[in-house]
């Protein structure tokens, strides 16, 4: 069925260093995607978003990459920081079920000081 | 300062007993929405708003029930029929327009015993 699932459950970097989360999903259909930082006992923030028309968009020291081809999704991190330490998840979204938003299982990122 | 509240943030509760977590927002979004997330896992869909009085199930409704009366509320009730119900629980809402992030509250965690 759909699902969105992560390589790595957990990723250590050093501070200072760059940061690459990657997620891979299996719906052709979604072209909507979201990756979110949630941070022990609160609720999931918004980071970064695309649209499938896109292969790349940045923010503020993030960056999300779209292989439509291989069905893969990744956040890049620059200057990983230690507040940067969180789970993150990607999640999607399809046309056809806009009303619903699949999640991926996570990934811990801890950064050592 | 527009955001989503979710009370009281912790719960605890002797099992048989029906427990109503509480999620209001001031975003003036149309649709709302209840995740329940386990320890190392992502976020399961309970159920979901996407107008008032009216209301879907997500993935993992059994043993739940929820209403949406204001437009402002989605309060979710865990009921003695949730076979397993400790967890941490999560509401969310957006614009309802469809490819748009989802805002989270800081959730509730509910322990039942």
């Amino acid at each position: 069925g759909e699902s969105v699932g992560l390589h790595l459950p957990t990723l250590s970097v050093q501070e200072g260093d760059n940061s690459i989360i990657n997620c891979a999903y299996s719906n052709s259909a979604s072209d909507y995607f979201i990756w979110y930082k949630q941070e022990s006992g609160k609720g999931p923030q918004f980071i970064i978003d695309i649209r499938s028309n896109m292969d790349k968009r940045q923010g503020q020291r993030v960056t999300v990459l779209l292989n439509k081809t291989v069905k893969h999704l990744s956040l890049q991190i620059a200057a990983t920081q230690p507040g940067d330490s969180a789970v993150y998840f990607c999640a999607e979204n399809s046309k056809t079920s806009y009303d619903k938003v699949i999640f991926g299982p996570g990934t811990s990122l801890s950064v050592i000081p | 300062d527009g955001g989503i509240t979710q009370s009281p943030k912790y719960l605890f509760r002797k099992e048989g007993q029906n427990v109503t977590l509480s999620c209001e927002q001031n975003l003036n979004h149309d649709a709302m929405y209840w995740y329940r997330q386990d320890p190392g896992q992502g976020l399961r869909l309970i159920y979901y708003s996407q107008i008032v009085n009216d209301f879907q199930k997500g993935d993992i409704a059994e043993g739940y029930s929820v209403s949406r009366e204001k437009k402002e509320s989605f309060p979710l009730t865990v009921t003695s029929a949730q076979k397993n119900p400790t967890a941490f629980y999560l509401c969310a809402s957006s614009p309802g327009t469809g490819g748009s992030p989802l805002h989270f509250g800081n959730g509730t965690r509910l322990t039942v015993t």
